[in-house]
């Protein structure tokens, strides 16, 4: 079974920011949360990795709690081309430890 | 960039057929994957690998085998297909040096009639 619990949808209008919650109150602490998405058509892209307090890259920025067991994904101004099925996976980082996924969370974006 | 290639990317097969999905992976990766995709499921793992010569089972193994007969090679294996095998097929593949990072290729879509 996965080790995260998502929303399984959300909506939102283009130009909006989105904030994309995911619980992983069993996670481990060797573990790291990544996040994911996957556009129809195409495999899972990966969008952002953390371990603790807040990460940001060109994409998005990841905040996660001081327990580590809620991680927020976030998406500035998202666009029609941000509509997508977002994953959150937590594993350890090394090697040899694959990674689950659930169902994610579909981001519909309307103009 | 990162590619992870699969072959073929559409496969229709009958009930019993015999089906191999190739991956290639061209990353140096030690780790790849197999995962397949229904609807109401998202992603499950189904067999990966750790190096040539090596495999791991996943949480949906039966009916499948795979092989990996070079680093950059990981090809499954449908022996008997079935119906409940119609799915969309990802391989992937990752290593401790990308941070674990899992690396998609595009799908391969088999049906089973």
């Amino acid at each position: 079974l996965a080790k995260t619990t998502q929303p399984p949808s959300m909506e939102a209008y283009e130009g909006q920011e989105v904030n994309v919650s995911c619980s992983h109150t069993n996670i481990a602490t060797s573990e790291y949360i990544y996040w994911y998405r996957q556009v129809p058509h195409q495999g899972p892209q990966f969008i952002i990795q953390g371990y603790k307090d807040y990460v940001v890259n060109e994409v998005a920025s990841l905040f996660i709690s001081a327990d580590r067991k809620l991680s927020t994904l976030s998406l500035p101004w998202v666009s029609l081309r941000d509509a997508a099925v977002y994953y959150c996976i937590v594993t350890g980082a090394n090697s040899g430890t694959y990674q689950r996924f659930g169902t994610g969370t579909k981001l519909q974006v309307v103009p | 960039e990162a590619a992870v290639t699969q072959s073929p990317r559409n496969k229709v097969t009958v009930t019993g057929g015999n089906v191999t999905l190739s991956c290639r992976q061209t990353n140096s990766h030690n780790y790849m994957y197999w995962y397949r995709q229904d609807t109401g499921h998202g992603l499950r793992l189904i067999h990966y690998s750790y190096g040539a010569g090596n495999l791991q089972i996943g949480d949906v193994p039966d009916g499948y085998k795979a092989t990996r007969t070079t680093q950059e090679d990981f090809f499954l294996l449908l022996e008997l297909a079935s119906p409940s095998q119609t799915s969309l097929y990802f391989c992937a593949s990752s290593d401790r040096e990308s941070g674990n990072t899992l690396y998609f290729g595009e799908g391969s879509r088999l049906i089973v009639v």
